[in-house]
């Protein structure tokens, strides 16, 4: 069965560093999305992403955040400067199309822990 | 008001229960609408669509009341295995997760 992969599993990273999470979305799906979950709290949206380029992001997807495909495969989101804050869970999910009954799935989730 | 709105729980419900779950959406355009399934410190898996008609897959029934904006989730002869947090997620343009309801399964 086609899946979302993500890697790394778990990434450390000192605050102030920048760091890449990748995708890999499922072959055939066209639309991806990043979302976040700090530990205790719940998903939530960051931003989704379209023939390559953002269709919509949250308030919590500021300057800081940028996405890209730079190949036919991977989507990856960059942090640029990390903060103590951004530590969560990130998930990268991939869709074939949108608008009703259309499925979202998941990756494994990255694990980032700022320190 | 929050978008989706579930009651965190915990449920501590013993094997062969029935147990139910609710949840509400503020949202009236949202088109889609799901449970999810989430265990500790993993992605959510797609447990079931929701549809008006109600839908049925095994042992879980779910059920989308459009008028009152109301979804809910029944879990008819719980196993130990149904332990999870189940989230509710509903879609306009992008999934919007509710907090999750979390379901404790005990012999």
């Amino acid at each position: 069965e086609p899946e979302v992969t993500q890697t790394p599993s778990h990434q450390v990273t000192q605050m102030g560093q920048e760091v890449i999470l990748r995708c890999v979305p499922i072959s055939n799906h066209l639309y991806f999305y990043w979302y976040r979950q700090i530990l205790g709290q719940k998903v939530e949206f960051l931003v989704s992403f379209y023939n390559n380029e953002i269709s919509e992001k949250s308030e919590i997807f500021d300057d800081q955040f940028s996405v890209e495909r730079p190949d036919g495969s991977n989507f990856t989101l960059k942090i640029r400067s990390t903060k103590l804050e951004d530590s969560a869970m990130y998930f990268c999910a991939s869709s074939r199309s949108t608008g009703i009954g259309v499925l979202a799935f998941f990756g494994q989730g990255t694990r980032l822990t700022v320190v | 008001r929050k978008e989706v709105e579930q009651d965190p729980g915990p449920f501590n419900v013993p094997e062969g229960a029935t147990v139910a779950f609710n949840c509400t959406y503020s949202n009236s355009a949202s088109q889609s609408f799901f449970w999810y399934r989430q265990d500790c410190r993993k992605e959510p898996k797609l447990l079931m669509s929701v549809y008006s008609s109600g839908n049925e897959d095994g042992r879980f029934t779910a059920q989308l009341n459009r008028a009152s904006q109301y979804i809910s989730l029944l879990i008819r002869d719980s196993k130990l295995s149904d332990s999870a947090t189940y989230l509710c997620v509903v879609n306009g343009q992008k999934l919007v997760f509710g907090t999750g309801t979390r379901l404790l399964v005990s012999p």
